[in-house]
């Protein structure tokens, strides 16, 4: 069964701080890692997907890498704003229909 | 409307009531899906369906009964829930049931009395 852990669990930092969230799974089998952000009692909002073949994505400040051999992705945030500041989730899918999430990472950028 | 939409953004129903929750998707997707958010637990995948059949239930009780009339339209049916079934329940949608990214709408959240 896959397991998805997000460390750390909770992470507080000044704006304008480069950031790293780190994701790992224990089924390295995947079709694709996706991250995703949540502001609190909303929706989830896609950031970047990543397929098994690839190794990164970009999108604006945003960079997602994936090493699907040793079970990690990594999200990478420059210059963090408050406007960054959200819970940020990892989802693998492995099974072709199914997203495993993680616990998430909730951040707080300080002004 | 655009994106993933889901009605009642919240819900309070009794242990005895029957109540649905309902998902639309506006961008032309063909597969979607029921998760359920509980307080300090990761998201869980309850229901997939793709091309209006179920593909996927994933362990859920059968007081939850899901519902796809077409590939628009998400249903979960509610009956008898308990305490423990309080939580943020979350609609997806995606332009196929295999390696294409999710789109997720904003949530009910319900409350069981």
């Amino acid at each position: 069964k896959q397991e998805v852990t997000q460390i750390p669990a909770a992470l507080s930092v000044p704006e304008g701080e480069n950031l790293v969230l780190n994701c790992s799974f224990t089924d390295s089998a995947i079709y694709n890692l996706q991250w995703f952000r949540q502001d609190p009692g909303k929706g989830l909002t896609s950031l970047l997907l990543i397929q098994s073949s690839q190794r990164e994505q970009t999108s604006g400040r945003l960079n997602a890498s994936l090493d699907k051999s040793s079970g990690r992705s990594t999200l990478y945030i420059a210059a963090s704003q408050p406007g960054d500041s959200a819970t940020y989730l990892c989802a693998v899918n492995n099974a072709g229909n199914m997203l495993t999430f993680g616990g998430g990472t909730r951040l707080m950028v300080k002004p | 409307e655009t994106g993933v939409t889901q009605t009642p953004r919240h819900l309070v129903m009794g242990m005895t009531n029957k109540k649905s929750l309902k998902c639309e998707q506006h961008l032309g997707h063909n597969a979607m899906y029921w998760y359920k958010q509980s307080a300090k637990k990761p998201l869980e995948l309850m229901f997939v369906y793709s091309l209006e059949e179920r593909v996927e239930n994933n362990s859920v009780p059968s007081r939850f009964s899901p519902e796809c009339p077409n590939s628009s339209h998400l249903f979960l049916h509610l009956h008898t829930l308990q305490p423990e079934d309080s939580a943020l329940y979350l609609c997806a949608s995606s332009q196929g049931a295999g390696t294409y990214e999710q789109y997720f709408g904003p949530g009910t959240r319900l409350t069981v009395t």
